[in-house]
């Protein structure tokens, strides 16, 4: 069985940048073909795909985001992270990070992330 | 971005009674592989979402046979044949066929 847990932050002010990280078990980074995601639930919407990172170090991240959003992979770690720079009210969410073969299939718990003054 | 619709957007159901649940995209899921990539997630109270079917009728591991997926093209339809108290909770469509991933916004079933 995967598991994910998300460590960061949960409280950021205006135009700081946020970083998250992931740390699996149960699956080694290195070795699956999946990529690795981060998605948000902001209050009262739906979920909204950030991006994700193959093993190799390479990204797709969503169209909204990507002018402020960097992830990166530390395989030796087995960890992936996120880096969304310059947040505003509009980033709060809680923060999943998920296996992604197509589709997110494993969650983390989630990490609520507020962004006040 | 591919937009995706659920209806209705909260469902009073009665134990032991089947429950279904929309979900209509904005555009065809049929991805250029043949595959349509349409999976349903559930998120009990206090959880994380969790896989409960993937490519429209596939049952994720675990997933209780009473769930059932179907559809084509632009048009979804996620089953229960008989509601468990544990199946209180939000559903959510989503695709992966087309960039960017998109969600549902979510249907709230409750007893």
């Amino acid at each position: 069985q995967v598991h994910l847990q998300e460590s960061g932050p949960k409280l950021l002010r205006p135009s700081e940048t946020l970083s998250l990280t992931c740390t699996v078990s149960g699956d080694s980074l290195i070795s699956t073909v999946f990529y690795w995601a981060w998605v948000r639930l902001p209050p009262g919407k739906g979920p909204q795909w950030v991006g994700s990172v193959f093993h190799s170090g390479s990204t797709y991240y969503h169209p909204s985001l990507e002018s402020r959003l960097s992830m990166s992979i530390d395989t030796s770690k087995n960890q992936f992270s996120l880096t969304l720079r310059s947040v505003t009210a509009a980033d709060t969410a809680v923060y999943y990070c998920a296996r992604d073969p197509g589709g997110v299939d494993f969650w983390g718990q989630g990490i609520l992330v507020t962004v006040s003054s | 971005e591919i937009v995706m619709t659920q209806i209705p957007l909260s469902s009073p159901v009665t134990l032991g009674q089947p429950a279904s649940i929309s979900c209509r995209s904005s555009q065809s899921l049929v991805h250029s592989d043949g595959t349509t990539y349409l999976n349903w997630l559930q998120q009990r109270p206090g959880q994380s979402p969790r896989l409960l079917i993937y490519k429209v009728s596939n049952r994720f591991s675990g997933v209780p046979d009473r769930f059932t997926g179907s559809g084509a093209g632009t048009d979804f339809t996620l089953q229960i044949s008989r509601v468990e108290p544990e199946d209180v909770g939000v559903y959510y469509c989503m695709q992966a066929t087309h960039f960017p991933q998109t969600f549902g916004q979510g249907t709230k079933l409750e007893i």
